[in-house]
Order: C-alpha cells, then structure tokens, then sequence
C-alpha cells in the first residue's frame, strides 16, 4: 500500500541552524501539507500546498518557514533559523484533495522528531 | 473558525470492554470529520471518516462513531477492546476538500489486562 514517507526520523539542531525536513508524499496526490505537534499539545497545520503553490497558511507560518516541491515526488519544509519554540514533531501529509467535490482523506507520514537545542 | 473538543484526555478501560471517546467540534460551515489514531511511534492512520450520507459510519478495527449534527458531536465507540488498540486518538475537521485539518487535544487509550 503506497504511504507518505518522512526523512530524518529525528533530527538535533543548534538554535540558529537552518532545517530541512523531507517528504515524499503518495505519488498521485495533488495536495500536500505540513503539520507540527509540540510535546503535550495539539497538532496544528502548519501549511497546505496544491499547484506548486502555498494554498493555505497558519499564523505559525512566518518568514522563517518555506515550502518547496523541488522535484516530481519530494515535499520539503525548511526553517531558515531555527527557535528552541520549533521543537515538535513535524508531519507531512498529502491527499488527492477533490473528488467529486469531496474530501479525500489526508495520508500522514510518521513524523520528524525536530529538536532544537 | 472551526475548534475541536475532546473531553477526556485519557481514558484507562479493560480488555474487551466497551469504549466511547467524545469529540465536539464548532464550525460556521458543513464539516468533514474524521478520527485518526497514533500508535506508540507512530504517525496518524485513519480509522473512518463522516462527509456525507449515513449518519452511523463504520472504520477500521471495529471502530465506529456517530455524527449528531444537534449536538455537533462524532463521538468514537468500539463494543470490545484489544490491548492492540492502546494509542492515542485524535478527532479532527475540515471544511472542504484541500482544506487543513483542525484537530482535538487527543485521548490517550490504556487497555488494561
């Protein structure tokens, strides 16, 4: 069954450090996002993408954060200068977004541990 | 704006027991509702979704869960639990296709021997 792959599992950061979280979302998909789960809360989406273009972004996504598909199958999420407040585990995920006007369901990749010390 | 609500952070409950997990959301607009489970390590699989039609809707793993559109609830049942259903639970909305999700709180499932 296809799924939503995530690279690094973990990742350890020095506050300051640029990241780059990847993802390879499921390859016939046409939406793609980014969520974050901070120890003990909520997750919270971060960011949508469909079209080569961000379609939808929350108040957690500032300037430090940018989005690419650099290629036909990879997602990436960057943080220019990482804040000890980025540690979360970060989610990808990616839909066929309509389908008849219907929403599809979003398919999670299992996460990024980011920690930034 | 949409919210979720899941009343109960954690529920403790025995092995082949019943179990209800309770989710209310508020919305302005039609909702899709969905519930997803994390297991130890894990990311987020769904178990079953509501976006339209009956109002009873079956999952994976035995899971159920209903929508009351009155009460604005989708709470998650399952008559009999395995200790293999020890996760976390999360109740989630949307309001269209390619929208975000908005998540609840989680609640955390302990089965016990």
């Amino acid at each position: 069954e296809p799924e939503v792959t995530q690279t690094p599992s973990h990742q350890v950061t020095q506050m300051g450090q640029e990241v780059i979280l990847r993802c390879v979302p499921i390859s016939n998909h046409l939406y793609f996002y980014w969520y974050r789960q901070i120890l003990g809360q909520k997750v919270e989406f971060l960011v949508s993408f469909y079209n080569n273009e961000i379609s939808e972004k929350s108040e957690i996504f500032d300037d430090q954060f940018s989005v690419e598909r650099p290629d036909g199958s990879n997602f990436t999420l960057k943080i220019r200068s990482t804040k000890l407040e980025d540690s979360a585990m970060y989610f990808c995920a990616s839909s066929d977004g309509l389908a008849g006007g219907v929403q599809e369901t979003q398919y999670f990749g299992p996460g990024t541990r980011l920690l930034v010390l | 704006a949409q919210s979720v609500t899941q009343l109960d952070s954690q529920v403790p409950v025995f092995e082949e027991a019943p179990v209800e997990l309770r989710c209310n959301y508020s919305s302005s607009v039609s909702v899709y509702l969905f519930w997803y489970v994390q297991y130890p390590n894990q990311g987020l699989q769904l178990l079953l979704k509501y976006l339209s039609g009956s109002t009873l809707v079956k999952g994976i793993n035995g899971f159920e869960a209903e929508f009351n559109k009155s009460q604005t609830s989708f709470h998650l049942r399952k008559p009999s639990v395995h200790i293999s259903d020890t996760a976390e639970y999360f109740c989630a909305v949307s309001g269209a296709a390619g929208n975000k999700l908005t998540f609840g709180g989680g609640t955390r499932v302990l089965v016990k021997p």
